[in-house]
């Protein structure tokens, strides 16, 4: 909803990275999200980006580019229980509200 | 723990019926969401209340769901009536706006809803 995409799926191999992508059309823009969700269970909180460039967070970092409503998650020395599925979602100005992606299922292969 | 508290874990209802889902935030957050998940759309926004007053409900939501927020530590999603497109786990999450900056949502575990 709200103009927020992500692919559906990634497979990735353990000891290599992977790079989850996230474009966004919105009403509007105060900073974009990324969350974790392990099947069968909540999303949690992995990172909060507001303005462009690399946010190096070591295992987890994060790209944003505002004028190409585009941000990615980058993983890097997978393990296998990176496997998950990574959210993206857009705060959205005056109010607290996230809107997010449908989120990409991320396999990491041995 | 003092995370957020959902209840019940599963419901299972027949179609036409009239459920109530609850949901304790985090002590001391002001802002408490409601969110639909399912495969095919994600999570949707249900709705969204700022210290117990209702910010945005969701329109696409609003004939048959109503949230109610009476008081800061207690939150209900009332369903009524119920259709077999309503199954899909609905998540609550809280937040403490500070002010400008990151807000990070904290999720509860969620009530998986099938409805036959």
């Amino acid at each position: 909803g709200q103009g927020v995409e992500q692919p559906d799926n990634l497979m990735s191999v353990e000891g290599t990275f992977a790079r989850v992508n996230c474009t966004y059309s919105t009403s509007g823009f105060n900073g974009l999200s990324w969350y974790q969700q392990r099947e069968g269970h909540a999303p949690v909180f992995l990172s909060y980006v507001v303005l462009d460039g690399l946010k190096d967070s070591g295992h987890f970092s994060t790209f944003l580019s505002r004028s190409n409503g585009y941000s990615y998650l980058l993983l890097t020395e997978l393990q296998i229980k990176d496997s998950a599925s990574y959210l993206c979602a857009v705060r959205m100005p005056n109010y607290n509200v996230l809107y997010f992606g449908s989120g990409t299922k991320l396999t990491v292969e041995p | 723990d003092a995370g957020v508290t959902q209840t019940p874990r599963h419901e299972v209802a027949e179609k036409g019926q009239t459920i109530i889902l609850k949901c304790e935030p985090v002590s001391g957050h002001n802002d408490l969401f409601w969110y639909r998940q399912t495969k095919i759309q994600g999570l949707e926004l249900l709705s969204y209340f700022r210290s117990k007053s209702l910010m945005e409900d969701g329109g696409a939501f609003k004939d048959r769901f109503k949230a109610e927020m009476l008081n800061s530590s207690f939150s209900t999603l009332k369903i009524q009536p119920t259709e077999p497109k309503d199954s899909a786990v609905y998540l609550c999450a809280s937040s403490l706006e500070a002010g400008g900056g990151q807000n990070t949502l904290y999720f509860g575990a969620g009530t998986r809803l099938s409805v036959l």
